[in-house]
């Protein structure tokens, strides 16, 4: 099983609509995550932390389920510029605090 | 805050040459920078930490001899892409942590290579 899993999408969907994506990992001894945004040809942007009690932004909530080992993000009211490659990073226990894993990301193409 | 920049931002070469890649820490020192790769459509990945004032850690699979990092200062850590070939052919992302307490990194813009 690798170590951060998404479901690549694309996920298309029209403006105004409430999306989701999931993000499993494997190691369940990890303690943070963080979903981070990517343009095209873009570096990686933080877009939130995730925290044990969930975190909301705005229009976007995050949210971890131990049990099942996976986090979640929620994107309501979707704006055409929430068009990006949503991707889902997980620092490793034995890492430290030295690296990220990155999953190969979720694609989301909001259209008119 | 929190900036980071990388310079080239696009480089074109031919095949058997070697370049350098520039990752600053605008605001901030970093003693810790990271080096990604990531290929089109693809996850990143990570390919060293580079220390300041000590050699890089690499990934499995890297090869530091040929993938040289510098971390000369607390604000700057240059990858050398050397005899590079088609397939290095790539996205390379550098990244910075503000602090050693926090696993926030910070990316810069990246730089696409193109070995022709």
């Amino acid at each position: 099983r690798k170590e951060v899993e998404q479901d690549p999408g694309p996920f298309n969907v029209p403006e105004g609509a409430t999306v989701a994506f999931n993000c499993t990992y494997s190691n369940s001894a990890s303690q943070s995550f963080f979903w981070y945004r990517q343009d095209c040809r873009k570096e990686p942007k933080l877009l939130m932390s995730v925290y044990s009690s969930g975190n909301e932004d705005g229009r976007f909530t995050a949210q971890l389920n131990r049990a099942s080992q996976y986090i979640s993000l929620l994107i309501r009211d979707s704006k055409l510029s929430d068009s990006a490659t949503y991707l889902c990073v997980v620092p490793p226990i034995s890492g430290g605090y030295n690296k990220l894993i990155f999953g190969a990301g979720t694609r989301l193409a909001v259209h008119p | 805050g929190a900036v980071v920049s990388q310079h080239p931002s696009r480089v074109i070469c031919k095949s058997g040459t070697s370049v350098k890649i520039e990752c600053r820490s605008l605001d901030f020192q970093a003693t810790t920078m990271f080096w990604y790769r990531q290929f089109p459509k693809k996850s990143l990945m990570l390919m060293a930490t580079s220390n300041e004032g000590s050699k890089a850690t690499y990934e499995q699979g890297v090869e530091k001899d040929k993938f040289l990092i510098n971390h000369a200062s607390l604000t700057l850590s240059t990858l050398t892409v050397t005899s590079a070939h088609p397939e290095d052919s790539s996205f390379y992302i550098c990244s910075a942590r503000v602090a050693l307490d926090n696993n926030e990194q910070f990316f810069g813009p990246g730089t696409r290579l193109t070995v022709l």
